[in-house]
């Protein structure tokens, strides 16, 4: 069953930076993802597509501050330089034949 | 300029129907796949449909399946949700999405449709 697991919550300093992971189920870790931030009150945006390999291409407009990585089964957003708009929910996303699978997003707060 | 816009949602009642539209402006759209997506209040986001560029392959979640159906009119690029047999679940904000690849890489601002008697 594809199935994506996130923290439910992270949190840093403004200035500082924050690494969220994305964990793919057993035996879909070659899967790509998308990350998504929606910030409050707002609909989601696409912030990049990011691959098994850890090449990801990125949502227009979106700052050089975000970044992904991936590692095994772990997929990876890291905000550089929080900004008091980066505080949001922050979900990731993928799919398979026939479905769509969103995890359960991480909300951060940037102190 | 780039975007959806989506449409026709509001209250309806338990037991009844609703056509979400969302109207594409900006690119090509015949050339995408295209979503719908829902988030009811204080939850996540859930996937509930999809669509090819030419219709030949739609996709739907077992929540929806049998009660809502995808369609889409290139002429018009516009992109549709029927929704019937609405329940108390159903309510949230829907939101339609561009898919190029799998990802989702353009979102619409989000309707919201309340399901109450």
């Amino acid at each position: 069953q594809l199935v994506l697991t996130q923290s439910p919550s992270a949190s840093a300093s403004l200035g500082a930076s924050v690494k969220l992971t994305c964990t793919l189920s057993s035996g879909h870790s070659k899967y790509a993802i998308a990350w998504h931030q929606q910030q409050p009150e707002k609909g989601p945006r696409f912030l990049m597509k990011l691959n098994s390999d850890g090449s990801h291409n990125k949502g227009d407009g979106i700052p050089d501050r975000f970044s992904g990585s991936s590692s095994g089964a772990e997929r990876y957003l890291t905000i550089s330089s929080l900004q008091s708009e980066d505080e949001a929910d922050y979900y990731c996303q993928t799919w398979g034949t026939g479905l769509y699978v969103f995890g359960t997003g991480t909300k951060v707060t940037v102190l | 300029e780039v975007q959806l816009v989506e449409s026709g949602g509001g209250l309806v009642q338990p037991g009844g129907s609703r056509r979400l539209s969302c109207a594409a402006s900006g690119f090509t759209f015949s050339t995408y796949g295209m979503n719908w997506v829902r988030q009811a209040p204080g939850k996540g986001l859930e996937w509930i449909a999809y669509i090819s560029g030419f219709s030949t392959t739609m996709y739907s979640a077992d929540s929806v399946k049998g009660r809502f159906t995808i369609s889409r009119d290139n002429a018009k690029n516009s992109l549709y949700l029927q929704m019937n047999s609405l329940r108390a679940d159903d309510t949230a904000v829907y939101y339609c999405a561009r898919d190029p690849d799998g990802s989702f890489d353009l979102w619409g601002q989000g309707i919201p449709v309340t399901v109450s008697s």
